[in-house]
């Protein structure tokens, strides 16, 4: 199957700083990448929906200006969580759909956040 | 009422045996159904895709699909150790952004 990459795969931070986490298709190029958050014994959450050269679109309760996202190229999309707080601490997974039959969706490593 | 309702487990069964997980959903919309191993503190490793009702094999692994019961199955023949993850299904609606609806997932752990 394709290849998602993730950096980092884990960060600690300080509350009121921001991170930012990358994702990236290796292998093919991502019109659409995902982008969900899991939290313990949950099931994944799609946050937003990442489409290479437009505004990304988010699901409902998800804060658009604490989660900025950018899909600057066909392989990479990057997730910012801004003034992190301990509350965002999390396991933040993307994916990247590859174009086809089934349009299947190939998930990264995941990054794990921890804000202090 | 969840969308997609999943047994989170834990399932705890000994080497070899057959293994069912299974979860059922409401939206009559969902069209193609997915199977998604995930390791602790990994992501999610898609391991069956099925899009019509019925069964697909994979080695062994089993995918059934009842629409008209709304039910999905994922069946691991020969159980190994190596096969202790969580399961989750997940399911999409054909069209538009495709977003993907997944269970909560079913921890598996399989008994040397």
């Amino acid at each position: 199957g394709a290849v998602v990459s993730q950096h980092p795969s884990w960060v600690i931070c300080k509350s009121g700083t921001s991170v930012k986490i990358e994702c990236r298709s290796l292998d093919f190029q991502a019109t659409t990448m995902f982008w969900y958050r899991q939290f313990p014994k949950q099931s994944l959450m799609l946050m937003a929906t990442s489409n290479e050269g437009s505004k990304a679109t988010y699901e409902q309760g998800v804060e658009k200006d604490k989660f900025l996202i950018n899909h600057a190229s066909l392989t990479l999309s990057t997730l910012t969580v801004t003034s992190a707080h301990p509350e965002d601490s999390s396991f933040y997974i993307c994916s990247a759909r590859e174009e086809g039959v089934y349009n299947e969706q190939f998930f990264g490593p995941g990054t794990r956040l921890t804000v202090l | 009422q969840k969308e997609v309702e999943q047994d989170p487990g834990p399932l705890s069964v000994p080497e070899g045996a057959i293994v069912s997980l299974n979860c059922t959903y409401s939206n009559s919309a969902f069209q193609y159904f997915m199977w998604y191993r995930q390791y602790s503190r990994k992501g999610p490793e898609l391991l069956m895709y099925t899009y019509s009702s019925g069964n697909k094999e994979d080695g062994r692994f089993t995918a059934q699909v009842d629409k008209s019961s709304k039910y999905i199955s994922l069946f691991i023949r020969d159980s190994q150790p190596s096969d202790s993850a969580t399961y989750l299904c997940a399911m999409k609606i054909p069209g538009g952004y495709q977003k993907v609806t997944f269970g909560i997932g079913t921890k598996l752990q399989v008994i040397p």
